[in-house]
């Protein structure tokens, strides 16, 4: 089965700084990755995902993620942040599974950004 | 207004009630599930539903059931409520004609639930 590691539960950047998310999967097939972020009291939404297409995916609010595979990543980064990303991040990979593409969710990063 | 809608947003009650989650789609879509969200853990799959007569159990159906009375509409249900149950539920879609591991789940905003 596969998995999803994102390494530290709380990341907190100050208003400009980089942000850099991390996330490791496991993977027996070559893998599907989603990047979810949850809002305060709000539901989970898509940031971005990696299909095979391209190493380097591009989301939404300048949010991006690099796959690499000799490194099984999918880290999350935004050179500058923004007061309004405080939230919490998290990774999945899909694995097929009975007819369907199941999510696998890594246990969640929360970004708090400060002055 | 919202693709998926859950009702209600927040909901407290004790144990051994009956519960009942309701979620409502508005995107088309023919796939359904529902996730229960505790910190540190991540999003869990309890149930999920291809169409209206297809219904699979997740990875922690245990003490829930479902109920898709349309394509549009999946219910989750706690017949007997717990205290361990407490916890935050999320209502998903997908579109099977878009089929493929790619396809996007779409969320509600979830029903924060507290069994006393």
């Amino acid at each position: 089965a596969q998995s999803v590691t994102q390494l530290g539960s709380h990341v907190s950047v100050s208003e400009g700084a980089l942000v850099l998310l991390r996330c490791n999967y496991s993977s027996s097939v070559p893998p599907y990755l989603f990047w979810y972020v949850q809002y305060p009291n709000q539901g989970l939404q898509l940031l971005l995902k990696y299909t095979s297409a391209a190493t380097l995916v591009k989301g939404i609010n300048g949010f991006e993620a690099e796959f690499k595979k000799s490194e099984t990543s999918f880290h999350l980064t935004k050179p500058s942040a923004h007061m309004s990303d405080a939230a919490e991040y998290f990774c999945a990979v899909s694995e097929p599974s009975g007819g369907y593409n199941k999510l696998i969710f890594g246990a969640g990063t929360r970004l708090a950004v400060h002055p | 207004d919202a693709d998926v809608t859950q009702t209600p947003r927040n909901r407290i009650t004790k144990t051994g009630k009956r519960i009942m989650l309701e979620c409502s789609q508005t995107k088309g879509h023919d796939r359904m599930y529902w996730y229960r969200q505790d910190p540190g853990l991540g999003l869990r799959l309890i149930y999920y539903s291809f169409d209206v007569k297809d219904i699979n159990k997740g990875e922690i159906s245990d003490g829930y059931s479902v109920s898709r009375q349309a394509q549009a509409k999946f219910s989750l249900s706690l017949e007997s409520a717990i205290p361990n149950q407490t916890a935050l539920y999320f209502c998903a879609t997908s579109d099977q004609k878009r089929r493929g591991r790619t396809d996007t789940q779409y969320f509600g905003p979830g029903t924060r639930l507290t069994v006393l």
